[in-house]
């Protein structure tokens, strides 16, 4: 069955410290792949999605993901973390759906991410 | 600032009563969506709208009917609704539904069921 699962519900970090937030993929076919971020009380805002055939991919706020197919992974990073960040961040697929021109945004559960001073 | 805008960010309703939401966008898109987000939980899709037609329903109880009057704006219609409805009501909009084709949040409808 197609998934997509997030390691960590809760990470917490230093300001200054890496970013690493942790997204999986299940699925026969790699799927199109994106993440996003929600700060408190807000809608979702894109960081970055994933252009086919590039491994490393930039997105906003410094933010950005390295897509792995042996691994089926596509995890966040930041090298050095603002207390700004402090969001929670969604990690969010579109399986391909074999010959149909839609495919569904499926969410990931989500990874709340705290700064600490 | 978001470029999907939704009214009211806010809205209490009792079980007896019938409210809309809307949500506009300007950038052009031809796919519009309806999401519901409980606290603590991932956006799930309720309707998608593609061109001004439904395209999808997921399954949706008929207590939320969608309405989508042209290529710019998005109105859910709510009636009868229950205490377990209150979430954060989503919409978003995309250049086409094609998979590469990211989607734009609005910033929500805070609903509350009395």
């Amino acid at each position: 069955a197609q998934s997509v699962t997030q390691l960590g519900s809760h990470v917490s970090v230093s300001e200054g410290a890496l970013v690493l937030l942790r997204c999986n993929y299940s699925s026969s076919v790699p799927p199109y792949l994106f993440w996003y971020v929600q700060y408190p009380n807000q809608g979702l805002q894109l960081l970055l999605k994933y252009t086919t055939g590039a491994t490393l991919v930039k997105g906003i706020n410094g933010f950005e993901a390295e897509f792995k197919k042996s691994e089926t992974s596509f995890h966040l990073t930041k090298p050095s973390a603002h207390m700004s960040d402090a969001a929670e961040y969604f990690c969010a697929v579109r399986f391909n759906a074999g010959g149909t021109s839609y495919g569904k945004l499926t969410f990931g559960q989500g990874t709340i991410l705290t700064v600490h001073p | 600032d978001t470029e999907v805008t939704q009214t009211p960010k806010h809205l209490v309703m009792g079980m007896t009563n019938k409210k809309s939401l809307k949500c506009e966008q300007h950038m052009g898109h031809r796919a519009m969506y309806w999401y519901k987000q409980k606290a603590k939980k991932p956006p799930e899709l309720m309707f998608v709208y593609s061109y001004e037609k439904l395209s999808i329903n997921e399954s949706v109880p008929s207590r939320f009917s969608p309405e989508c009057p042209n290529s710019s704006l998005l109105n859910l219609h709510l009636h009868a609704l229950q205490p377990e409805d209150s979430a954060l009501y989503l919409c978003a909009s995309s250049p086409g539904q094609g998979y590469n084709s990211p989607l734009h949040f609005g910033n929500g409808t805070r609903l509350t069921v009395t």
